[in-house]
């Protein structure tokens, strides 16, 4: 089993729609989540990140974490073709150097003009 | 600002011959990681240096693979002799201290046939 599931659609959306992205991880031992952007023949891009449970709000992105369930969603708003992109949750269980992030395979979202 | 810079952006080769994958990070960012990216397996962390020594190797796949990184603003990725398995599009990232985001280059396109 995978410490970090995703699923890897494809999820097309139309626009102005609301997207929810979602992962699951088994080990308790995270605290630190991340979502990175992934544009077609690029390299990842943080778009957020948040320490332990809670709800992180930037724009129209919000990063939700629930430590319990071991769940972690990122939420669009008012979607725009532009956010078509492939999506990757990420986790590690510190900050320091000598923490590891472990990706998920990433969801590619689709934006129907 | 020059962003992480890697070469060559594409590659392909034949099944025994050495390649060599090339990493400039952003001026000034202590650490550098170097990741493997396929549809199967995802984003996964080969190596990373911190201040130019390697930390943690262990997702170095065998012994084929080696990494170096003699100065501050140059790494390279060897892969000998390399095998078709190989392909995959290899990632460099670099980040200034443990407490930030890392910055990832736009990758190389590996091809082996």
């Amino acid at each position: 089993q995978k410490e970090v599931e995703q699923d890897p659609g494809p999820l097309s959306v139309p626009e102005g729609a609301i997207v929810s992205l979602n992962c699951t991880y088994s080990n308790s031992a995270f605290q630190y989540f991340m979502w990175y952007r992934q544009y077609s023949r690029k390299g990842p891009e943080l778009l957020m990140y948040t320490y332990s449970s809670g709800n992180k709000e930037d724009g129209r992105f919000t990063a939700q974490v629930d430590k319990s369930s071991k769940y972690i969603s990122l939420f669009i708003r008012d979607s725009q073709p532009s956010d078509s992109a492939t999506y990757l949750c990420a986790m590690s269980r510190g900050y320091s150097s000598a923490s590891k992030i472990i990706f998920g395979s990433g969801t590619r979202l689709s934006i129907r003009p | 600002d020059a962003g992480v810079i890697q070469s060559p952006r594409h590659e392909v080769t034949e099944m025994g011959q050495e390649v060599t994958l090339r990493c400039k990070p952003i001026s000034g960012h202590n650490s550098l990681f170097w990741y493997r990216q396929t549809m199967m397996r995802g984003l996964e962390l080969l190596i990373y240096f911190n201040n130019n020594v390697p930390i943690d190797d262990s997702g170095m796949p065998e012994d084929r693979f080696s990494a170096k990184m003699p100065n501050a603003s140059f790494s390279t990725l060897k892969i000998q002799p390399s095998e078709p398995r190989d392909s995959a599009v290899y990632f460099c990232a670099s980040r200034v201290t443990a407490d930030q985001p890392q910055h990832f280059g736009d990758g190389t396109r590996l091809s082996i046939l």
